[in-house]
């Protein structure tokens, strides 16, 4: 089974603070590297689906960059706010087209 | 509005029932999933299907069985065989290998 590791575990950080989680996979047989957000009593929901070495993705103070050959991403929030507080997944997919989930970086933006 | 739907949110069964969770999605998408969470755990891929009347293996389809005989529903049953049926289920759908997952709100099945 792959493996699909997520640090930290958890954070809590202040409003307005910059803040940065990281996804490692097996650097072989990469197709794409999924984010998504996963709030408390929601769906996750998708951020980011990156396929290229190098890919860079934005959405609003939410960015991610993607490195296939070492096999890591990074997930950055930019000023965080207290909204923006909820589990953040990483996701791998291989030739083999199945998503494999991280365990996830739980988020805690103070007020 | 498109979307999935997971039935129920909550399910009680006694050990030792099959148990069957609804998943259905109006947003024409061809490939379906089925995901297990456990405490502490990322999400554990059980069953998919990539088109009608096709469906795979995950990492965890042991006690588990799914059909796909229409592109909307992809029904998960948890048969009396799965030792640890107690958790949360996610069903999700997507067009493609390429497109972010759509996720249903989930249900948590407890085997009493």
């Amino acid at each position: 089974i792959l493996n699909v590791e997520q640090s930290p575990q958890s954070l809590h950080v202040q409003e307005g603070d910059s803040t940065n989680f990281t996804c490692s996979f097996p650097s072989s047989n990469f197709y794409a590297l999924h984010w998504y957000r996963w709030e408390t009593a929601k769906s996750p929901e998708a951020l980011f689906v990156m396929t290229l070495n190098g890919d860079e993705k934005k959405k609003g103070r939410i960015s991610a960059t993607l490195n296939t050959k070492e096999g890591y991403s990074y997930l950055y929030i930019k000023g965080s706010q207290p909204e923006d507080s909820a589990t953040y997944l990483c996701a791998f997919m291989d030739s083999s087209y199945k998503l494999i989930f991280g365990s996830g970086t739980r988020l805690l933006v103070r007020p | 509005d498109g979307g999935i739907t997971q039935s129920p949110k909550y399910l009680f069964r006694k050990e030792g029932q099959n148990v069957t969770l609804s998943c259905e999605q109006n947003l024409n998408h061809d490939a379906m999933y089925w995901y297990r969470q456990d405490p502490g755990q990322g999400l554990r891929l059980i069953y998919y299907s990539q088109i009608v009347n096709d469906f795979q293996k995950g990492d965890i389809a042991e006690g588990y069985s799914v059909s796909r005989e229409k592109k909307e529903s992809f029904p998960l049953t948890v048969t009396s065989a799965q030792k640890n049926p107690t958790a949360f289920y996610l069903c999700a759908s997507s067009w493609d290998q390429v497109d972010g997952y759509t996720f249903g709100s989930g249900t948590r099945l407890t085997v009493v």
